[in-house]
């Protein structure tokens, strides 16, 4: 398993603003990845952190309003940039662990979530 | 890219029955098919997960039935508790090379005391 903590756990901002959040791992992942999950709705991919290169984005998002980082296999930030009301979200990290050679990846962890309202 | 359907949205079971919630994926490469269960303001918690060489999988009393032809998977909670409600959501995701998920839309699930 994974111990996945993520900060801030909520924030309120004013549009127009910028806000980062971080993602850390106790130990060593394969795979990141940002999600978002608006108001009462599903879980929506917003890209893969790759370390030492860039995102991989999604359909629909964009390197300029969700810059990525993943400086090593432990962490990551995702910031929401020039935000608007509509960006009013929880923002997740997940994190799949190292499995063996030749074996499929198993479980995803999830962070605690970053609830952001902007207002 | 993958489509993952997800029915019913909301479901109300008396407490002691069982509670059926069905997926359909649309890419036939997709091979990996975790459930989640989040609970009100908490993080989505793995429940039980499918691999497409297998048919069934049971866990006390939770159970996950694939059929590849027809590319739909259900879960099954038997003998309900009220801990039990929750959003459950259903994922695919093609393993061995691009594990990111693809969620379904979440199902409400209600146990009624």
């Amino acid at each position: 398993s994974a111990v996945i903590s993520q900060k801030p756990s909520r924030d309120i901002c004013q549009r127009g603003t910028s806000l980062t959040i971080q993602c850390q791992v106790d130990s060593q992942v394969t795979m990141m990845f940002w999600y978002r999950q608006q108001p009462g709705q599903s879980l929506t991919l917003i890209a893969t952190a790759n370390q030492g290169s860039e995102a991989t984005y999604e359909s629909g998002f964009v390197i300029d309003k969700f810059p990525i980082s993943r400086p090593n296999l432990t962490f990551s930030t995702l910031t929401v940039s020039n935000m608007s009301p509509e960006d009013s979200s929880i923002y997740l990290c997940s994190v799949l662990p190292y499995s063996a050679p030749g074996q499929g990846a198993d479980e995803q962890f999830f962070g605690p979530g970053t609830r952001l309202t902007v207002l | 890219g993958e489509n993952v359907e997800q029915h019913p949205s909301t479901l109300s079971v008396q407490e002691g029955d069982s509670a059926v919630i069905k997926c359909t994926y649309s890419d036939s490469a997709s091979n990996y098919f975790p459930w989640y269960k989040q609970e009100l303001g908490k993080r989505p918690q793995l429940i039980i997960d499918i691999r497409s060489n297998v048919g069934e999988k049971k866990d006390q009393r939770i159970a996950v039935t694939l059929n590849k032809t027809a590319k739909h998977f259900s879960l099954h909670i038997t003998e309900t508790q009220p801990e039990d409600s929750a959003v459950y959501f259903c994922a695919a995701s093609y393993n061995f090379g691009n594990e990111k998920l693809t969620f379904g839309t979440g199902t409400r699930l209600t146990i009624i005391p």
